[in-house]
This record gives C-alpha cells, structure tokens and sequence, in this order.
C-alpha cells in the first residue's frame, strides 16, 4: 500500500468563495506532503511543501495568503484557495512521502487531483 | 524552474510496438524518477534510478542513466493500449526537490 487520497476530486465554485481540497495518507503516515499545480498538458508546478506541525514552505510567487495550507496531523494536509477567481482555475495535485527526512529520495505517491473550476 | 526536457513531447505507436522516451537534464543529480499520468488523474511511480545505477528493470519497462550526457531514457516493450498516458522523468538535485518534466503523451493504437 501507500495510498493517498484527494477529495473532491472536482469543484465548481464562484469568484469570490473559497475552496478546501483535503489530502490525506490512508495507509501511512507523511511527515512532508507537496501541492502541486498542472495546467492542461504542462508538467507539475510545485507550489508549497507542507510539513506536519509547521509552516508550509510556498516556492517563489507562490502566494501564501492564497493558497493556506495547514498540515495538522500525519495523515491530512489542506490546501484552501481563498477568493478564487477564474485563473485560479487548474488541476491541484498533492503528494506525500513514506519516508521522512529523505522525502526526494524516495518514490512519492500522488493523490489522483482536483480538477478546480471557478466561474 | 523545470531542469528536466523530455522527448518527444508525444508519441504514437501501435500495441506491441516498444515505446522510448527520453529526459535531459542540467545539473548534477541524486536521482531520477519516472512517474505515468492518465489523462486527469494523479501520478504513479514508475521507477527510481539513483546517480550511480546505469540500467533499471521493471517488468516491461527499462530505464536507463547516464550521467556524463545527463540524460535518462524509458522504454516500454511489448506496449498495450492500457499504457496509453503522460510519462514524466522527475530529478532530484542534492538538497533540493523533486523537479518534473514537461513529459511525454504517449498513445498506444490497438
């Protein structure tokens, strides 16, 4: 096993409102989950690092004000877009590791995505 | 920024054909991984090659490495419909995080 589970797995929300996409480790615990964002046929973008019981690390021009993200316990991180507006509209991937302190060095599992749609 | 520049950006072939792509890279590696995408869903883990492997199986898939060209390639043998999806080589620097791709689609024709 090394299941991660994403939810939902498609949203549909209005300018303005906010969204919460969980992610969570079914069968592991993950010290580190990453959230990653793909535009149709592009590659992944990470956007922040999310560390259990800490501050996310967000990558340049990522904003943090936007995109919260709380990693509150081993097998659940959050990532909410606040007052989304159209262009935030993408497909948002989360990952998580098996192995702490070593997360690069080892195969991360991938939710299967939330496909976000702001009109 | 994305270190990784894979070939050819798509690929059509027909089942039972083999399939190679390949990834160049920049900088100096820990490792590279191949991970598969079907179209909308999240990505699964194919296969990891540390900087000092040359050649890696994996049922039907190969992959290889080569540091002194910093390039890696997959091949898929015996391909079927079902591997029909995006293939992307991801490098992890020293210190650093796991970097994509812009990948490869690849559609198997039965």
């Amino acid at each position: 096993g090394a299941v991660v589970s994403q939810h939902p797995s498609r949203v549909i929300c209005k300018s303005g409102t906010s969204v919460k996409i969980e992610c969570r480790s079914l069968d592991f615990q993950a010290t580190t989950m990453f959230w990653y964002r793909q535009f149709p046929k592009q590659s992944l973008m990470l956007m922040a690092t999310s560390n259990e019981g800490s501050k996310a690390t967000y990558e340049q021009g990522v904003e943090k004000d936007k995109f919260l993200i709380n990693h509150a316990s081993l097998t659940l991180s959050t990532l909410t877009v606040t007052s989304a507006h159209p262009e935030d509209s993408s497909f948002y991937i989360c990952s998580a590791s098996k192995i702490s302190g070593s997360s690069y060095n080892s195969p991360l599992h991938f939710g299967n995505g939330t496909r976000l749609t702001v009109t | 920024s994305q270190q990784g520049e894979e070939d050819p950006q798509a690929l059509s072939i027909q089942e039972g054909e083999n399939a190679t792509m390949n990834c160049s890279y920049k900088t100096s590696i820990n490792n590279l991984q191949w991970y598969r995408q079907n179209s909308g869903r999240g990505l699964v883990h194919l296969i990891l090659i540390r900087s000092n492997e040359r050649e890696k199986h994996s049922g039907r898939l190969r992959v290889t490495l080569d540091t002194s060209k910093k390039s890696s390639s997959l091949l898929i043998t015996a391909s079927r419909a079902a591997d029909t999806a995006s293939y992307f080589c991801a490098t992890v620097t020293s210190g650093s995080r796991l970097t994509f791709g812009e990948g490869t689609q690849l559609t198997v024709n039965p």
